[in-house]
C-alpha cells in the first residue's frame, strides 16, 4: 500500500522559510513524479511543482524562485522549501503522486 | 497559464439525483502524445482529495461506476448518477497536459 504523510511546522513567520517533508512508503521515489499541492482558504488549488523519479523537477512560475523540491532517496523523502513567505502562503500543503496518492495535509499558518 | 472554469460552484441535489459538473478549459488540453490529461477529483470533508476519473473517462480502480466522466478538447463533464450520502464533497476538475497544471475552482456537492 502506498502511503505519503506530511511534516513540519505548523507555524511560521513572515519573510521566514517554510520547509516541509513527505514520507513515502510502499512505493520508491525513483519511480513517477512526486509533487506538492496546496489548498488555499476556500476552495483554490495550486499545484506547486514536482520533481521526478531521475530528480528534475518542475515548478509552479508563480512561485518564482521562492521553491525548491529535493529529494532522499536513501530514505525515500523529498522536501519542501519556500522562502520568503507572507500570510498569502497560508494553506494546507499536499504531497502527492499525482493524482493518485496523496499524504493526509498539513495547516500552515503564516503569521507573527 | 491553462484556466479551468467549473460550474456550478455549488451543487444541491437529493440521494438519488443524477448531476453533472462541467469543466471547461481555456485551451485544448490534448496533448502531443495523444492522451488529454483531465482528471477528476473529490475532496470529502477533512479528507485530502481522492482521485475518481483520469484520462478524461477512465475510472480509478475502487470507485464506483455511478461516476463517469466524458469530454474532449476544452469541454468536459463529470457525471454522478444516482447520488449517494458518501458524494458529498467538493469535486475539482485538474488538468496536466500543459505546465503549470492547474485546477478548476470546485464545485461543491451538497445534500437538498
Amino acid at each position: 500500500e502506498v502511503q505519503l504523510q506530511e511534516s513540519g511546522p505548523g507555524l511560521v513567520k513572515p519573510s521566514q522559510s517554510l520547509s516541509l517533508t513527505c514520507s513515502v512508503t510502499g512505493y520508491s521515489i525513483t519511480s513517477n513524479y512526486w509533487g506538492w499541492i496546496r489548498k488555499f482558504p476556500g476552495n483554490k488549488m495550486e499545484w506547486m511543482g514536482y520533481i521526478s523519479y531521475s530528480g528534475s523537477t518542475s515548478y509552479n512560475p508563480s512561485l518564482k524562485s521562492r521553491i525548491s523540491i529535493t529529494r532522499d532517496t536513501s530514505k525515500n523523502q523529498f522536501f519542501l522549501q519556500l522562502n520568503s513567505v507572507t500570510t498569502e502562503d497560508t494553506a494546507t500543503y499536499y504531497c502527492a503522486r499525482c493524482w493518485r496518492y496523496w499524504g493526509q495535509g498539513v495547516m500552515v499558518t503564516v503569521s507573527s | 497559464d491553462v484556466v479551468l472554469t467549473q460550474t456550478p460552484p455549488t451543487l444541491s441535489a437529493t440521494i438519488g439525483q443524477s448531476v453533472s459538473i462541467s469543466c471547461r478549459s481555456s485551451q485544448s488540453l490534448l496533448h502531443s502524445n495523444g492522451n488529454t490529461y483531465l482528471n477528476w477529483l473529490l475532496q470529502r470533508p477533512g479528507q485530502p482529495p481522492q482521485l475518481l476519473i483520469y484520462l478524461v473517462s477512465r475510472l480509478e480502480s475502487g470507485v464506483p461506476n455511478r461516476f463517469s466522466g466524458s469530454g474532449s478538447g476544452t469541454d468536459f463533464t463529470l457525471k454522478i448518477s444516482g447520488v449517494e450520502a458518501e458524494d458529498l464533497g467538493v469535486y475539482y476538475c485538474v488538468q496536466s497536459t500543459h505546465a503549470p497544471w492547474t485546477f478548476g475552482g470546485g464545485t461543491k456537492l451538497e445534500l437538498k
